[in-house]
């Protein structure tokens, strides 16, 4: 079993609809919890940490079920410019991460 | 965040030459780690940089492929070694810098096109 499984998508979304993607890790040791932006042919960029049952910033939410060892995130009132890569990322219990595959997001206009 | 810079950003190569890519940060670090990313691939860790001491590996890779060193902690640098078309790929560096955290922040990756 990988490490960290996404839901590849893609996700195909109007401007200004609700998204939302989950996925789940296997480390029932791992403590801290990650969504990175990655943008075509470019480095992944931080977006948010997870480090409760969940967090918001801005249009963006994501939420943490350790019991069921998944993670989430909602994309409200999308943009074009959300139109991207989405790594989950969990640490390994150490200070290592796993990376998910990625969920891939186009939002047309 | 830490800004990290990489040389070079992309270079093309032929078999069993090797490559060295250097990785700077404008501030000090404790923990620096190289990882690759195969074309439609996530990215996978390849090893930590110990500042003076050897690096340590993922299970998969081996120094006598990817010598990494770390000679201070703001600079580190990887060698692909011996170089064959499977080891064509995005190098990316990035740091911790957030004092246990656990948020990694990377630099803009070395496209490697090995022919």
């Amino acid at each position: 079993r990988k490490e960290v499984e996404q839901d590849p998508g893609p996700f195909n979304v109007p401007e200004g609809a609700t998204v939302a993607f989950n996925c789940t890790y296997s480390n029932s040791a791992s403590q801290s919890f990650f969504w990175y932006r990655q943008d075509c042919r470019k480095e992944p960029k931080l977006l948010m940490s997870v480090y409760s049952s969940g967090n918001e910033d801005g249009r963006f939410t994501a939420q943490l079920n350790r019991a069921s060892q998944y993670i989430s995130l909602l994309i409200r009132d999308s943009k074009l410019s959300d139109s991207a890569t989405y790594l989950c990322v969990v640490n390994r219990g150490d200070y290592k991460l796993s990376f998910g595959a990625g969920t891939t997001v186009t939002v047309r206009a | 965040s830490a800004v990290i810079s990489q040389k070079p950003s992309r270079d093309i190569c032929q078999r069993g030459t090797s490559l060295t890519i250097q990785c700077q940060v404008d501030s000090q670090v404790t923990m620096m780690f190289w990882y690759r990313q195969q074309p439609g691939q996530s990215l996978t860790l390849i090893a930590t940089a110990n500042q003076g001491s050897e690096a340590t590996y993922e299970s998969g890779f081996v120094i006598d492929k990817f010598p990494i060193s770390r000679p201070n902690l703001t600079f580190s640098t990887l060698t692909v070694s011996n170089m064959s078309p499977e080891d064509s790929s995005i190098y990316l560096c990035s740091v911790d810098d957030t004092a246990g955290g656990y948020e990694q922040f990377f630099g803009p990756g070395t496209r490697l096109t090995v022919l």
